[in-house]
């Protein structure tokens, strides 16, 4: 139990374009769920929380313009990478919360 | 803000011998401390969960302690194997689920 998916699993796009990233649990509800970034060799780090039904909350520094979250339903949270330019290339994982945090297993983004 | 710090950053160890992995925080006012295993260019696996009540869990050959008032959890695993090779995640808990992470412990065990 406790699956959650990710879709891409990598991606690769030009500068100046969207992609959208989509996080799904699968076997359960999660009223929260976290995005992380993560650069080579480096650790997680909180990009933003994303309730159900309301607007998410970016941790500092991130910009809310650029990587838009839309959390429709308690099983699908969506970021998208707005006008995408080559630092934004990194690796993206999400989790679903329902008392601990179940990890998806992650989308490569490569910005060309 | 909470730091989470994790030595040694690369361990290289023969197999068989046992492994210890070190986690400290600077903010003792925790929720729970989770282990994870990450292998290269993969997400993140739960190991170990801890509580902020509880003192350690165990599953199989894995081992994690916690001290919340030194801020401290350590990671054993027995009887290492080369299967175990991965980078190993501490993350600490807020009381809102929100994850502070390690920088990780890159394990390399030999054949």
């Amino acid at each position: 139990g406790a699956v959650v998916s990710q879709h891409p699993s990598w991606v690769i796009c030009k500068s100046g374009t969207s992609v959208k990233i989509e996080c799904r649990s699968l076997d359960f509800q999660a009223t929260t769920m976290f995005w992380y970034r993560q650069f080579p060799k480096q650790s997680l780090m909180l990009m933003a929380t994303s309730n159900e039904g309301s607007k998410a909350t970016y941790e500092q520094g991130v910009e809310k313009d650029k990587f838009l979250i839309n959390h429709a339903s308690l099983t699908l949270s969506t970021l998208t990478v707005t006008s995408a330019h080559p630092e934004d290339s990194s690796f993206y994982i999400c989790s679903a919360s329902v008392l601990e945090q179940y990890f998806g297993p992650g989308t490569r983004l490569t910005v060309t | 803000k909470q730091e989470v710090t994790q030595i040694p950053a690369a361990l290289s160890v023969p197999e068989g011998e046992n492994l210890v992995l070190n986690c400290s925080f600077t903010d003792s006012a925790i929720y729970n401390l989770q282990w994870f295993r990450q292998d290269p260019g993969k997400g993140l696996t739960s190991l170990l969960l801890i509580q902020s009540s509880q003192r350690e869990q165990t599953s199989g050959r894995l081992n994690a302690s916690l001290d919340k008032s030194s801020g401290r959890s350590t990671l054993y695993i027995a009887a290492s194997q080369p299967g175990d090779s991965a980078t190993y995640l501490c993350a600490v808990a807020r009381d809102d689920y929100k994850l502070s992470f390690g920088a990780g412990t890159t394990v390399t065990v030999r054949a």
